[in-house]
């Protein structure tokens, strides 16, 4: 079966490093997401793309670069973590704007 | 994409429907209500989406009223695995998703 995979699922970091996030979906959707959920908000758009080569910023971007190498992998790179981005992090995919979307499990992201 | 306004937090009797208003009257013509929930930390989920004929499915019937304003999705017995927070979402031509805060629907025997 098809499929949304992120990886780690928990990752501890130090401030200051740089981390990547990995999200990996079979479905051949052009559409791929990242949000990040901090306790008491709901989930807030990082960066998103519509298809290879393509990146846009969300609402909360400052902080993050995601780069869109192929259709499967999102990656979601921290260039220098803060205790700020200290959060739970999903990725998602969607074929199109009419359907719906897919959610990865979630990486739990420490930064101490 | 429409601003979307849902209560904080219901609650529902194990085997009863539980019925979730969500608020979007500035919708336009285009956009269609999404409806996804989130059990614990889990990932959300998809539940149903309409533009503006009422919808149903396996999980839940989706109603939309003749003007667009408003919705309310439909949990026609809801169990103790319904417990989430539910999330409307209005959205149009962008492929993106914007969630609010939800209702956190507390499933209750």
């Amino acid at each position: 079966d098809a499929e949304i995979t992120q990886s780690p699922r928990h990752k501890i970091t130090e401030t200051g490093r740089q981390v990547t996030l990995a999200c990996h979906q079979t479905w051949n959707h052009n559409n791929m997401f990242w949000y990040r959920q901090d306790l008491g908000h709901g989930l807030r758009l990082i960066h998103y793309s519509y298809g290879v080569h393509d990146t846009n910023k969300g609402e909360v971007s400052d902080g993050y670069s995601v780069s869109r190498s192929n259709t499967e992998d999102l990656p979601l790179t921290l260039e220098s973590a803060a205790s700020s981005q200290t959060s739970v992090y999903f990725c998602a995919s969607r074929e199109h704007m009419n359907t719906e979307a897919f959610f990865g499990q979630g990486t739990r992201l420490t930064v101490v | 994409d429409a601003k979307t306004t849902q209560p904080t937090s219901m609650d529902c009797a194990e085997g009863r429907a539980a019925n979730l208003p969500c608020n979007h009257s500035t919708i336009s013509g285009n956009e269609y209500v999404y409806w996804y929930r989130q059990i614990h930390s889990q990932g959300p989920q998809y539940i149903i989406h309409g533009l503006k004929n009422n919808e149903t499915n396996e999980m839940a019937s989706l109603i939309i009223t003749e003007d667009r304003k408003s919705s309310t999705l439909i949990l026609p017995h809801a169990t103790l695995r319904d417990t989430a927070v539910y999330y409307c979402i209005v959205t149009g031509t962008a492929s993106k998703l914007t969630f609010g805060t939800g209702t956190r629907l507390q499933v209750t025997l």
